[in-house]
């Protein structure tokens, strides 16, 4: 069956260190990965989105890679802070197919305490 | 622009009620989405529209449930009749493509049935 997998519901992290979140999948074939970031009683935000020919992407204190060897994305947050606490969210494109929607994981929840 | 606007943000209504989720999508984007967020189940596609027409409704959980997208600037979720089940954050979301696009996301409506 198809499956998104985020390693862990929750992440608690210091101030400073980096944060890495991971988004595994099994049974799709994705030519896009996206991750977004929801805070508490508010709709997910855009971050980032890396392409499947793409092994890494950057912005500002951000890194996404993107195995689909291992099937896998990483999610870096270098410097954390805590205003970066919130949930993150990995989504894929279904089959990798051109006028498909995207599918979501579940979100890992980061807490960055001072 | 104002972003992605949904109406109303919370609803509270009891069981075997009709209800009506309204979306506004942000103008110039092609594609409309209707996802139901719940700790369970996490971040589900209900149905999604290109230029209007009904794409995919596979996520739509039964016939209770509708979407219609009358024009570029405005579509409806409608339950009926509703039940305790239903309770969720229902969120909409437009995007200039499917897959390789970023959406953007309305401030979602939470549904409390009774």
């Amino acid at each position: 069956s198809q499956k998104i997998e985020q390693n862990s519901e929750a992440l608690n992290i210091q101030e400073g260190k980096t944060a890495t979140l991971t988004c595994n999948y099994t049974n799709y074939s994705p030519a896009y990965l996206q991750w977004y970031r929801q805070d508490p009683g508010r709709g997910p935000v855009f971050l980032l989105l890396i392409r499947e020919n793409e092994k890494e992407k950057r912005k500002e204190r951000l890194k996404v890679t993107f195995d689909t060897t291992l099937k896998q994305s990483l999610f870096h947050i270098t410097a954390s802070q805590p205003a970066d606490s919130a949930t993150y969210l990995c989504a894929l494109d279904d089959d990798g197919q051109a006028g498909t929607a995207l599918i979501f994981g579940k979100g890992t929840t980061l807490s960055v305490s001072s | 622009d104002a972003g992605v606007i949904q109406s109303p943000r919370h609803e509270v209504t009891e069981m075997g009620q009709e209800v009506t989720l309204r979306c506004k999508p942000i103008s110039g984007h092609d594609y409309l989405f209707w996802y139901r967020q719940t700790m369970m189940r996490g971040l589900e596609l209900l149905i999604y529209f290109n230029n209007n027409v009904p794409i995919d409704d596979s996520g739509m959980p039964e016939d209770r449930f509708s979407a219609k997208m009358p024009n570029a600037s405005f579509s409806t979720l409608k339950i009926q009749p509703s039940e305790p089940r239903d309770s969720a954050v229902y969120f909409c979301a437009s995007s200039f493509g499917p897959g390789s696009y970023e959406q953007y996301f309305g401030p979602g409506t939470r549904l409390t049935v009774t």
